[in-house]
C-alpha cells in the first residue's frame, strides 16, 4: 500500500458527460501528479501540482482540468467525455525533499460508453 | 517522439532463471532512472532506481545496470519467481524537472 488513495475505483459513464476523479496524497507529500494509462499509449503524464499550484503540464487535453486543494487532495475533472478517454487514471505523490520518487495510487478505471 | 524505448514487450522466463528488460533513452539530460512494477488492478510501485553516477545498483534479486555512453539501462531479476510475474516499466526524468517519461512496459511471466 503506497499511502496514496484514489476514488472512485471504477467509473462508467456516457459520452459527453463530465466526471471528477479524486486523489489524496501520502501524508506529508506536497506534490500530486496525474497520469493516464491506456493500452496503446502506456503511462502518460498529464499534470502536476505542488502545494496548490500547477507545477508542470504534460499531454493533458483542454477538456481536462485539475486542481489541488488546501488540504492537498487533488481532483481531475474530465469533461465532454469521448470513447477514447476510457483508460486508467493514476495519481502519484512525492515528498518535497525527494521529488523524483513518485508513489502511485491504485487508480481509477474510467469506461466511457 | 518516444523518449524511452523499452524491450521486449513481453517475456516468458522459467522459474529460477534471469529476467532481463532493456531500456534506451534519447535525452542525455535525464539523470534519474527508476523501474516500476505493476500487478493487474494495481498502481505502479517503485521497485528500484539509479542515478547516472553509478553503473550498477542491486537490491535483493533486482539489479539495474546503467550504460551512460550507450544511453541504455536494464533491469535484471535473478532467480525469477512466479510472484515476479507483472508488468515492468522503466522511466526517466530530469531531477528538478519532475515529470517521469515511461517506457511502454514489459509483461513478464515466470513459469514453473
Amino acid at each position: 500500500d503506497s499511502g496514496v488513495t484514489q476514488t472512485p475505483k471504477h467509473l462508467i459513464t456516457a459520452t459527453g458527460q463530465r466526471v471528477t476523479l479524486r486523489c489524496s496524497p501520502r501524508s506529508g507529500d506536497l506534490s500530486v501528479y496525474w497520469y493516464q494509462q491506456s493500452l496503446d499509449q502506456g503511462l502518460q503524464f498529464l499534470i502536476q501540482y505542488y502545494n496548490g499550484e500547477e507545477r508542470a503540464k504534460g499531454n493533458i487535453l483542454e477538456r481536462f482540468s485539475a486542481q489541488q486543494f488546501p488540504d492537498l487532495h487533488s481532483e481531475l475533472n474530465l469533461s465532454s467525455l469521448e470513447l477514447g478517454d476510457s483508460a486508467l487514471y493514476f495519481c502519484a505523490s512525492s515528498v518535497e525533499q525527494i521529488p523524483y520518487e513518485q508513489y502511485f495510487g491504485p487508480g481509477t478505471r474510467l469506461t466511457v460508453t | 517522439q518516444q523518449q524511452v524505448k523499452q524491450s521486449p514487450q513481453s517475456l516468458i522466463v522459467q522459474k529460477g532463471g534471469i529476467s532481463i528488460i532493456n531500456c534506451a533513452y534519447e535525452n542525455t539530460a535525464f539523470d534519474y532512472f527508476p523501474w516500476y512494477q505493476q500487478f493487474p488492478g494495481k498502481g505502479p510501485a517503485l521497485l528500484i532506481a539509479i542515478r547516472p553516477d553509478v553503473s550498477e545498483k542491486k537490491e535483493g534479486r533486482f539489479t539495474i545496470s546503467f550504460n551512460k555512453s550507450a544511453k541504455q539501462f536494464s533491469l535484471h531479476i535473478m532467480d525469477s519467481q512466479p510472484g515476479d510475474s507483472a508488468t515492468y516499466f522503466c522511466a526517466a526524468s530530469i531531477i528538478g524537472n519532475t515529470p517521469l517519461v515511461f517506457g511502454k512496459g514489459t509483461r513478464l511471466s515466470v513459469i514453473a
